[in-house]
């Protein structure tokens, strides 16, 4: 099955951007997902990319996705206290009906 | 408001009960989803269901069982069967051949006393 990696943890000062990192191993996976949750909230959707697309902004939000090295990523500009907060990355294999997450990042950003 | 609505937010259980989850959707979704998270990791699919009077198991269903009689509810009961109950239990709903993107509730916290 798919497996999805990601780094536990990420500290950044406030203002500077954020790099979080994800690999998976399903070079099938056609849709691939980031969510946000705050503590005790569930899963909010904050963007997505097709497997055909290298690039996908959407305001403070950048995905960038390397098929040929499975990698995954999402760049917050201009971070501030409020994007504290876990974040998950998701596939979707071509085969597969549900999502495969990965363990999730927790971004703390400080003063 | 459209959107997923988990019920209850908190929920203490004595060893032995069964206790039932309920999720509700407005979104006239076809599929229907069951996570349980635990602290520090990640999601982990219970049950799934397609469509009305249907579901399948997901990772770890054993303990764990669910309804499917209407398209906008998907209750999950968690049985006397499921040994470490204790956890984030987080419904989610998608609409079929919309990239499967799936949106969530706010999640329900089960503890076991």
């Amino acid at each position: 099955g798919e497996d999805v990696e990601q780094s536990l943890f990420l500290s950044v000062r406030e203002g500077d951007s954020s790099v979080i990192n994800c690999t998976y191993t399903d070079s099938s996976s056609t849709y691939l997902y980031w969510y946000k949750q705050e503590p005790g909230a569930g899963l909010q959707l904050l963007t997505y990319i097709f497997s055909n697309m290298d690039m996908k902004q959407d305001q403070r939000l950048t995905v960038l996705l390397n098929k040929k090295d499975k990698h995954l990523s999402l760049r917050i500009a201009d971070t501030q206290t409020g994007d504290s907060a876990i974040y998950f990355c998701a596939c979707k294999p071509g085969s597969a009906r549900q999502l495969t997450f990965g363990s999730g990042t927790q971004l703390t950003v400080l003063p | 408001d459209g959107g997923i609505t988990q019920s209850p937010k908190y929920l203490f259980r004595k060893e032995g009960q069964n206790v039932t989850l309920s999720c509700e959707q407005n979104l006239n979704h076809d599929a229907m989803y069951w996570y349980r998270q635990d602290p520090g990791q990640g999601l982990r699919l219970i049950y799934y269901s397609q469509i009305v009077n249907d579901f399948q198991k997901g990772d770890i269903a054993e303990g764990y069982s669910v309804s499917r009689e209407k398209k906008e509810s998907f209750p999950l009961t968690v049985t006397s069967a499921q040994k470490n109950p204790t956890a984030f239990y987080l419904c989610a709903s998608s609409q079929q051949g919309a990239g499967n993107t799936i949106y969530f509730g706010e999640g329900s916290w089960l503890t076991v006393v």
